[in-house]
């Protein structure tokens, strides 16, 4: 059971670029979410779903796009790369009964330069 | 003031002790609360979740204390292989998931 497969690891980007980090998930979760995380934050909260077709915005939704066409696929873009965007970022999903355990991907290395 | 407030340490302790850390949350309307644990460049993992009457799992002891608006979490006989970062985590929503983290505190064990 792979659970919830993130990639890349790792990614460089030069400013104004833009790119797709890919989160799929095998256990039929509805909801499901993508999370940064910087040094000396907690994780931040930048766009959630909770099914197929339905999107919201988290915490520091600006300068990301998500779509969620299918329950296990919610990819997150990043329209046009900042030097502030470089961060780890996690996706995750849980399902409604126990949403408080979130089960996430292994993360995404990503630095903009 | 950050919604949830961690001590980031380093606790270094050696192995056998017992630590204890504090998390506190501001939103008084919080409503389920949790410990997640994160090794060094990996993905967290949930430890426990913190109910109103404590709860404990093994080595593991979780309190919570609504009045005082913090949680906590003992460790005893501490193992090398609990060094982590420990996250306190809080359900903003009674049905639903709004989790709002702590930026951890770092756990070392020494032996």
């Amino acid at each position: 059971n792979a659970g919830v497969t993130q990639t890349p690891k790792f990614q460089v980007l030069k400013t104004g670029q833009s790119m797709t980090l890919q989160c799929a998930q095998d256990m039929n979760h509805e909801y499901m979410s993508w999370y940064r995380q910087d040094p000396g934050m907690g994780l931040r909260l930048i766009h959630y779903s909770v099914g197929a077709g339905i999107t919201d915005q988290g915490e520091v939704p600006n300068g990301y796009n998500v779509s969620r066409s299918t329950t296990e696929d919610f990819p997150l873009r990043l329209l046009s790369a900042a030097p502030s965007q470089t961060s780890v970022y996690f996706c995750a999903s849980s399902s409604p009964r126990y949403n408080e355990k979130l089960f996430f991907g292994s993360g995404t290395q990503l630095s903009v330069l | 003031r950050k919604e949830v407030e961690q001590d980031p340490g380093p606790f270094n302790v050696p192995e056998g002790a017992t630590v204890a850390f504090n998390c506190t949350y501001s939103n008084s309307a919080s409503q389920s609360f949790f410990w997640y644990r994160q090794d060094c460049r990996k993905e967290p993992k949930l430890l426990m979740s913190v109910y109103s009457s404590g709860n404990e799992d093994g080595r593991f002891t979780a309190q919570l204390n609504r009045a005082s608006q913090y949680i906590s979490l003992l460790i005893r006989d501490s193992k090398l292989s609990d060094s982590a970062t420990y996250l306190c985590v809080v359900n903003l929503m009674e049905y639903g998931n709004k989790l709002v983290f702590g930026a951890g505190t770092i756990l070392r064990v020494k032996s």
